[in-house]
């Protein structure tokens, strides 16, 4: 039974461009969260997709915008990326029908802007 | 607005000492307490979890923790460590009436030295 997966793993852009990142969710959830951990801090919240809408959004710009497909895989968009956008990107997953539970995690984007 | 705090950036211990990391959150009502780790490479990894009833919580690989609403915290213990249990340490707080995000503190890395 597969996890949640993320890809790519990592990547480098330059300031000023766009970036999509993928995730798949582990097997039997509907819920995908994304996470953005900053070197040295813990994770932060960037939103929620569940039932292809976004359910509930942390403070992170209109820049960051993301998705949810039939398959419950999700992308999260980063448009006009700054400097300060280099982090590891999480993605979790969990539910079942939406319900709240344990979270799990994938391995992480790690992008860097430059 | 929710928050968590681990007051410790960084414990080195050796093998067979006993561990207490502090996690304090501020939120008033019902919430979900976590403590997830993250091994050197690896991703994310829940640890144990309180949602309800006993307020001491059993989690894996030894480790447990006590819930304290009147101090607001959810401290992590093992009686004695061990050079495998070197990573990261990350208290997560959720609050059902917010939504499900989970609001992480900034982390705590272990360092167990054999």
């Amino acid at each position: 039974d597969a996890g949640v997966t993320q890809s790519p793993t990592h990547l480098i852009k330059t300031r000023g461009q766009q970036v999509t990142l993928r995730c798949s969710p582990k097997s039997g959830h509907d819920t995908v969260s994304w996470y953005q951990q900053a070197l040295g801090q813990g994770p932060q919240f960037i939103f929620q997709y569940y039932e292809e809408e976004e359910r509930q959004r942390g403070n992170f710009p209109d820049r960051f915008s993301g998705h949810q497909f039939p398959n419950y895989s999700s992308e999260l968009n980063v448009n006009a990326l700054l400097l300060g956008d280099s982090a590891l990107y999480l993605c979790a997953s969990s539910g079942g029908q939406g319900r709240f539970g344990e979270a799990f995690f994938g391995q992480g984007t790690r992008l860097t802007v430059v | 607005a929710q928050s968590v705090s681990q007051h410790n950036h960084h414990v080195i211990l050796s093998e067979a000492a006993s561990l207490e990391l502090g996690c304090n959150y501020s939120y008033g009502g019902t919430v979900n307490l976590f403590w997830y780790v993250q091994y050197p490479g690896q991703h994310l990894q829940l640890l144990l979890k309180y949602f309800s009833g006993d307020p001491l919580v059993k989690g894996i690989k030894g480790f447990e923790a006590e819930f304290i609403k009147s101090k607001f915290s959810f401290n992590l213990r093992k009686p004695s460590v061990q050079w495998s249990d070197t990573a990261e340490y990350f208290c997560a707080v959720n609050a059902p009436q917010a939504g499900t995000a989970l609001i992480f503190g900034k982390g705590t890395t272990l360092s167990v030295s054999s």
